[in-house]
């Protein structure tokens, strides 16, 4: 198994530019959330999926969008980027249930200038 | 609403030292707690899941200890090598989180000097 794949790896974005961030797992997990890390500090959550066609906000939602078409995939895009999005994003997915345990993906590092 | 602090926010050691980690949480209703690694420029890797129901969890040279009533876990890392060296962050899962949201903490950066 890959587990959890994110790409692109890095990305440089300009202001008011738009990018979609890939995640794909390949575990047939229920749950998936996406969070973004910023220097120093711990992961906030962004958008959550429980299953395909079902999302939901997470801490910090503003200026991003998600869709969840198949268990495999939840992608994350970021419309008129700003510099407040520059950070590091993660994806990840668990089973549902509360014994276990949640895997990462390796996450994409995003500089908007 | 759940808060997860970990102090100290880094933490510098000799190699062989034993490392103590710390994590904290103010709403005791939690499922689990799971402790994760984390490497510079990489994800986050599970080390230890411990249930609410669990006093201690192990494995290799990782000791894991919870106490839900007084809100606090600790990591115990036995004689720490420079391949230690990494950011530690734990997370909470609590009973009432839709979609087992787990809510983390800071993390403790750790380095091991050779």
């Amino acid at each position: 198994n890959a587990g959890v794949t994110q790409t692109p790896k890095f990305r440089i974005l300009k202001i008011g530019q738009s990018m979609t961030l890939q995640c794909t797992q390949d575990m047939n997990h229920n749950y998936m959330y996406w969070y973004r890390q910023d220097p120093g500090m711990g992961l906030k959550l962004i958008y959550y999926s429980v299953g395909a066609g079902i999302t939901d906000k997470g801490e910090v939602p503003n200026g991003y969008n998600v869709s969840r078409s198949t268990t495999e995939d939840f992608p994350l895009r970021l419309e008129l980027a700003a510099p407040s999005q520059t950070s590091v994003y993660f994806c990840a997915s668990r089973q549902p249930g509360a014994y276990n345990e949640q895997f990462f993906g390796p996450g994409t590092r995003l500089t908007v200038l | 609403k759940q808060e997860v602090t970990q102090i100290p926010a880094a933490l510098s050691v000799p190699e062989g030292e034993n490392l103590v980690l710390n994590c904290s949480f103010t709403d005791s209703a939690i499922y689990n707690l799971q402790w994760f690694r984390q490497d510079p420029g990489k994800g986050l890797t599970s080390l230890l899941l411990i249930q609410s129901s669990q006093r201690e969890q192990t494995s290799g040279r990782l000791n894991a200890s919870l106490d839900k009533s007084s809100g606090r876990s600790t990591l115990y890392i036995a004689a720490s090598q420079p391949g230690d060296s990494a950011t530690y962050l734990c997370a909470v899962l609590m009973i009432k989180a839709a979609g087992n949201k787990l809510t983390f903490g800071g993390g403790t950066r750790v380095l091991v000097k050779p």
